[in-house]
């Protein structure tokens, strides 16, 4: 069945490090992919999306590119900061006439000051 | 205004009893959804409504209800609550179908005893 995978659980960085969370996903056909960010005591909230190959999403400097030919949708920023503590969910998108999404486990990122 | 609003934000609930949580959003969307958010599992799609249509996912068919008296709430309703139950529930609601940015409450965390 279709899945989505995150490679990290957890993730610790300092302030200024180059971040990369990995989610590689399993689909039939051509799925949409994202990233949403969770807060401590909030919903998830939506960064980005892509929904094509090689198309690149973006967001408050995170990034992400859709790969079919690896199955990939690594999120990438190139300098954290301490307001980037969060949990970290990839996402596919499976039926566009409903908008059902699998998610990832999450990768708990943590910014050391 | 663009949250989306869960009561009660903790529930608690003893074995064998109903258990009903509610969800608002007032940004006039068509589609509210319902995730169960297990520690270290992924957030997982209940049921979603789109307009008046209920649609629940498969492997859990016969564990929840739901209901929509209007466009901007919805209800999901356990009717026997059993330790199983026990996770963060969390709304969310989007504009129209297909790969559409869902907003996220804050979510209803359920304890079973």
């Amino acid at each position: 069945g279709d899945s989505v995978t995150q490679t990290e659980g957890q993730v610790a960085l300092s302030e200024e490090d180059f971040l990369t969370i990995h989610c590689n996903y399993s689909a039939s056909g051509y799925p949409a992919l994202f990233w949403y960010v969770q807060c401590p005591g909030e919903g998830p909230q939506f960064l980005f999306r892509a929904s094509r190959d090689k198309e690149k999403g973006s967001s408050r400097g995170f990034e992400a590119t859709y790969d079919k030919g690896t199955t990939s949708f690594h999120l990438r920023k190139a300098s954290v900061q301490e307001s980037d503590s969060a949990v970290y969910y990839c996402a596919l998108g499976v039926n566009y006439n409903q908008g059902k999404l699998i998610f990832g486990q999450g990768t708990k990122l943590s910014i050391k000051p | 205004d663009t949250t989306v609003k869960q009561n009660p934000r903790y529930k608690l609930a003893r074995v064998g009893k109903p258990v009903n949580l509610i969800c608002s959003q007032t940004m006039n969307h068509d589609t509210m959804y319902w995730y169960q958010k297990k520690p270290n599992q992924a957030p997982k799609l209940l049921l979603f409504y789109y307009d008046k249509i209920l649609n629940r996912e498969a492997d859990t068919f016969e564990k929840f209800q739901s209901s929509r008296p209007n466009n901007s709430f919805c209800s999901l309703y356990i009717g026997s609550a059993g330790l199983e139950y026990s996770a963060m529930y969390l709304c969310a609601s989007s504009r129209g179908w297909g790969y559409a940015e869902q907003f996220f409450g804050p979510g209803t965390r359920l304890t079973v005893l």
